[in-house]
């Protein structure tokens, strides 16, 4: 089946600082996406994603096929910006089954 | 936006209970989706459905039925509940087949089986 893994588990940074969020996955990918879920529980969508690079404010995302990877990049952190990120994808195998990492846990520190 | 409702937002129920959770998206998208999420985990696929009527079976679908009764609503239903299904549970739609298959989430429901 498909997997996918991300890195770090966890990340603590203080503010200021950038991350780098990776997202590696074993199988050919029909699409990408990056959430961040609140603390409360919610998800937000960050980046539809299925190749190419996408920028959004602060927020950089790069989904290389080949390589089977997408990564996400955050500069300048900010505490607001603490909470988990999950990648999500979709295999090329026709189940159109969107299938998560377990997650970043990003704590940003003043 | 597509829009992704759930109800309730949060549930108690007993062990052995009946639980009916549902969803309904607004617009029209043709597959949805039912997850749950652990402590420490990422979201974990119960069921899916690519239309009214139909019903797929996702990677964890031990203990839960699902039911699509029209392209809009999709129901999912614990009939003996159990600790183990204590949970955070989201519905998702996705427009698959055309250019963009982003998936839209709804806010979740918290579920606890006491």
């Amino acid at each position: 089946g498909q997997q996918v893994q991300q890195s770090p588990a966890s990340l603590v940074l203080q503010e200021g600082e950038n991350a780098e969020l990776q997202c590696n996955f074993s199988t050919s990918l029909n699409s990408m996406q990056w959430f961040y879920q609140r603390p409360g529980g919610s998800l937000v969508s960050l980046f539809y994603n299925p190749s190419g690079t996408k920028h959004s404010g602060r927020l950089t995302s790069t989904t290389v096929i080949k390589e089977r990877r997408s990564s996400l990049h955050i500069s300048s952190s900010q505490t607001t910006d603490s909470g988990t990120y999950l990648c999500a994808l979709d295999g090329d195998t026709g189940n159109y089954k969107y299938v998560f990492g377990a997650g970043t846990r990003l704590k940003v520190i003043a | 936006e597509a829009a992704v409702t759930q109800s309730p937002r949060n549930k108690v129920t007993v062990t052995g209970g009946n639980v009916t959770l549902s969803c309904r998206q607004t617009n029209s998208h043709n597959y949805m989706y039912w997850y749950r999420q652990d402590t420490g985990h990422g979201l974990r696929l119960i069921h899916y459905s690519y239309g009214a009527g139909n019903l797929q079976i996702g990677d964890v679908p031990d203990g839960y039925k699902a039911t699509r009764t029209t392209q809009e609503d999709f129901f999912l239903l614990l009939e003996l509940a159990s600790p183990s299904q204590t949970s955070l549970y989201f519905c998702a739609s996705s427009d698959v087949g055309q250019a963009n298959t982003e998936v839209f989430f709804g806010k979740g429901t918290r579920l606890t089986v006491v």
